[in-house]
């Protein structure tokens, strides 16, 4: 059975860049067709998309992130990756990564000096 | 970017009540709609995709329907493990858009 679990920095300074890595377990992020995401979302509000990566490396951001948002994957080590740079406070955030059925368990990533 | 309008924003009903929940777009995005559950300090859950499509494992009492840019969640038979927050997702363009969630309380 597929499973996904983040891992990275649980604090981030403002300015710097966030990076998290999702592991996946049980499978193999090369095979079948999978889109791997990223999603986050701050403590007490909703959720929001902020982008995926598909197999064969093609990459889809929100443009509301876009500019800062680079989602990579390493099929040798089976992880795909989030960066985001330039952070504030606003990104912080639990950060899951997902293939929309599957799901972390989330990060707790807070930008803080 | 595709809007989800999610109402209500939130719901109070009791154990055994019907309940349905709406997710409205602001243009067409035919079926690709899911549905998902999140309860406090867990990771959403799906529950249905392809708008109507029970996803594996979920009890039957929860269903959905529609499609274009108007669709339900319906949970037939409120049992106390349903009491969490909902949100639909729609992945028909980018970016891909939630819904803000609907609450569902204990009445």
């Amino acid at each position: 059975q597929v499973q996904l679990q983040e891992s990275g920095p649980g604090l981030v300074k403002p300015s710097q860049t966030l990076s998290l890595t999702c592991t996946v377990s049980g499978g193999s992020i090369s095979s079948g067709s999978y889109y791997w995401s990223w999603i986050r979302q701050p403590a007490g509000k909703g959720l929001e998309w902020i982008g995926r990566i598909y197999t064969s490396g093609s990459t889809n951001y929100n443009p509301s992130l876009k500019s800062r948002v680079t989602i990579s994957v390493d099929t040798s080590k089976n992880q795909f990756s989030l960066k985001l740079s330039s952070v504030t406070a606003a990104d912080t955030a639990v950060y899951y990564c997902a293939t929309y059925d599957l799901w972390g368990r989330g990060t707790l990533v807070t930008v803080s000096s | 970017d595709i809007q989800m309008t999610q109402s209500p924003s939130s719901l109070s009903a009791s154990v055994g009540d019907r309940v349905t929940i709406t997710c409205r777009a602001s243009q067409g995005i035919r079926n690709d709609l899911g549905w998902y559950q999140q309860k406090p300090g867990k990771a959403p859950k799906r529950l249905i995709y392809a708008a109507s499509s029970l996803q594996s494992g979920v009890p039957s009492r929860f269903s959905g329907s529609g499609s274009g840019t108007e669709f339900t969640l319906t949970i037939s038979s409120l049992q106390p493990e349903d009491f969490a927050t909902y949100y639909c997702l729609q992945h028909n363009s980018y970016p891909h858009t939630f819904g803000q969630g609907t609450k569902l309380e204990i009445k």
